[in-house]
């Protein structure tokens, strides 16, 4: 049950996009359109603001979007803000242990 | 509103045990699966376990399994952890989630996002 992989870190300037991925195997992002992102600020609690691959929650800033291409899903932020400053976490459904399993985490620096 | 809320948190020594508890408002508590998910300091977010709408199934990370049991009580709105043969690796922030899909059913569909989390309890194993 390994953890999905994600880049430590990522930045951008405010206004800039990025682009974080989130990469698994066959049995859990790459043949489930089951992958989630939240968004987590310094103590505070994971807030949800991707599911099911591309589909944006009540509230959700439309400025985040989600994508898949085989085992790999990502999170696009466009126009990025300083309030995205945070960190952001991928997370899908896992047929190994019919759970959850969620990525290492990238923290994401607004320069 | 919607929220859950976690206690039972504390200091414990290597090997004992401790059960965690959430409770929850605003919303039908039979109606949905639910999560426990945490956090060790500095670390990224591990899901723990996953137990169905009526508490007759439940689904265990392999770190855990065997050491830890999930139930529910709806009488009272609560969700419980039992952790038990506590070690330092089980030091973290516990949140318990809510899914965003509600239902009497119990497979992935049911419980393959959380959009509600409360503010977690804080465990410490140690001597």
């Amino acid at each position: 049950q390994s953890a999905l992989t994600q880049p430590a870190s990522v930045s951008g300037s405010p206004g800039q996009s990025i682009t974080i991925s989130c990469t698994g195997t066959f049995n859990d992002v790459g043949t489930f359109n089951l992958v989630s992102w939240y968004q987590q600020h310094p103590g505070k609690a994971p807030k949800l603001i991707i599911y099911e691959v591309t589909k944006r929650p009540s509230g959700a800033s439309t400025r985040f979007s989600g994508s898949k291409s085989g085992n790999t899903a990502s999170l696009t932020i466009s126009g990025l803000q300083a309030e995205d400053e945070a960190d952001y976490y991928c997370c899908s459904f896992s047929y190994e242990t019919s759970g959850m399993v969620f990525g290492g985490g990238t923290e994401l620096t607004v320069l | 509103q919607v929220q859950l809320v976690e206690s039972g948190g504390g200091v414990v020594q290597p090997g004992r045990s401790l059960r965690l508890s959430c409770v929850a408002s605003g919303f039908t508590f039979n109606n949905y699966a639910l999560h426990w998910v945490r956090q060790a300091p500095g670390k990224g977010l591990e899901w723990v376990a996953v137990i169905s709408y009526d508490g007759s199934n439940a689904y265990y990370a392999n770190s855990v399994k065997g050491r830890f049991t999930m139930s529910r009580d709806s009488s009272m709105n609560t969700l419980y952890l039992q952790m038990n043969s506590l070690g330092p690796d089980d030091t973290a922030v516990y949140y318990c989630a809510r899914p965003g899909v509600s239902g009497n059913g119990w497979n992935y569909y049911y419980y393959h996002y959380m959009d509600v989390w409360g503010k977690g309890t804080t465990v410490t194993v140690s001597s």
